[in-house]
Parts: C-alpha cells; structure tokens; sequence
C-alpha cells in the first residue's frame, strides 16, 4: 500500500513569515506528484502537477521543488499571510496512474496570524 | 464554468440511520470520485466511476455504503445504516481527463455528524 507523509501536522506563523512544509512519498516508480490547498468551509483546490525530478513550479508567493531519487517534495510560502490559511495536502497516483485515483497525506494545517 | 455541487452542506443523523449525498460534477466531465476525510486524515477515495461504470470501488464498506451514477451525470452516495465512525466529510470531485497529471476539481463537501 502506497504511503504519502507529510510533516508537520500544523504550523502557526506570523503574516510576513515564510514556511515550507514536506510531502514523502516512494521514491520508486515515480509518476507524479499533486499539491492542493483546502480553505475551511471551501473546496479543495489544485495547486501543482508535478512530474520530473528537479522540477520547480510557481504560484505568486506558493512554490513547489520536487526530488524523486529521495522520495520528498518542498512546498514554500514566501511572506505568508492570513489567506494562506489552508490545509495543503499532497497526493501521488494510485495504480500508476492508470485510473487518475490519488492516495492523499493527511496535510500540513497553516495558520497565519495577523 | 459552474463547479462541482454537492448537497447538503452538513447532515446530523443518529447512528443505524440512513443518509444520502448528491454530486453534479462539472459539465462534461467522465471521471467522477467519491472521497471520504475523517478528521485528522487525508481524503480517501471510496468509488471513481468513468461515466456510469464503477472503475475502483475497493476501498467501499459495501456492507453499508453504495453509489451510483445512472445516467453517466450526478451521483448519489448513501449509507445505510450509519455508524459513529461515518462521521467525516464526503467529498466529491470530477475530472475531464485521467491519467498521472489529471487535476480533479471538488466539490465544497458534505460533513456528516453520526450521534
């Protein structure tokens, strides 16, 4: 069975702060690496797709690294602030992808203090 | 574009009760899943459907849980009965494409609360 862990469970930061947080996943027969945020009372929404080893993706003040030949993904938040509250979760596909299922960690709960 | 829909928002119910969750994925797509969050736990996938068929529904108590999807559109899942360890957010999502980088959109989520 596939494990995705993510570490910490929770994090409480000052706004202008800047935070990361890990995602672990089995370094063997990689596929993808899938990153989403969830706001309280919101949907779940994604953030990254992540594929090669190296891999460096974007989003404003968000940014993901990816190293597949250790098993782990970094996902950064420069100059945090209190919309950045959320849950992030991280996902790897089941089946190898085949069937688009994902196996979820159980997230890194963030919360920005104002 | 509209979202995905689900409904209710929250449910309480005493347990050995039943209770049902309804889906409208976005328009158009094929793939739509059925998650289950307990507190404290990532979301779990209970059922994928590819249109109306069932594709993965391995990790579903079919003892007490079912789903369907008849006309390939919404879905409906229901649990019948309910225990205390229900109580979670079901969360559905949909998606156009399948495959290792296909993004799945959610639904806000049904919190279920089993007394």
């Amino acid at each position: 069975i596939l494990n995705v862990e993510q570490s910490p469970q929770s994090l409480h930061v000052q706004e202008g702060d800047s935070t990361n947080f890990t995602c672990s996943f089995p370094s063997s027969n990689f596929y993808a690496l899938h990153w989403y945020r969830w706001e309280t009372a919101k949907s779940p929404e994604a953030l990254f797709v992540m594929t090669l080893n190296g891999d460096e993706k974007k989003k404003g003040r968000i940014s993901a690294t990816l190293n597949t030949k250790e098993g782990y993904s970094y996902l950064y938040i420069k100059g945090s602030q209190p919309e950045d509250s959320a849950t992030y979760l991280c996902a790897f596909p089941n089946y190898g992808g085949s069937q688009g299922n994902l196996i979820f960690g159980k997230g890194t709960k963030l919360s920005v203090k104002p | 574009e509209a979202g995905v829909a689900q409904s209710p928002r929250y449910k309480i119910i005493e347990k050995r009760q039943s209770v049902a969750f309804w889906c409208n994925p976005i328009s158009g797509h094929a793939t739509l899943y059925w998650y289950q969050q307990i507190l404290g736990q990532g979301p779990k996938l209970l059922i994928q459907f590819q249109n109306n068929g069932v594709v993965d529904d391995s990790q579903l108590p079919k003892d007490r849980f079912s789903a369907e999807r008849l006309k390939g559109v919404d879905s409906t899942l229901k649990i019948q009965p309910a225990k205390l360890e229900d109580s979670a957010v079901y969360l559905c999502a949909s998606s156009g494409i399948t495959g290792i980088t296909a993004e799945q959109y959610f639904g806000p989520g049904t919190r279920l609360t089993v007394t």
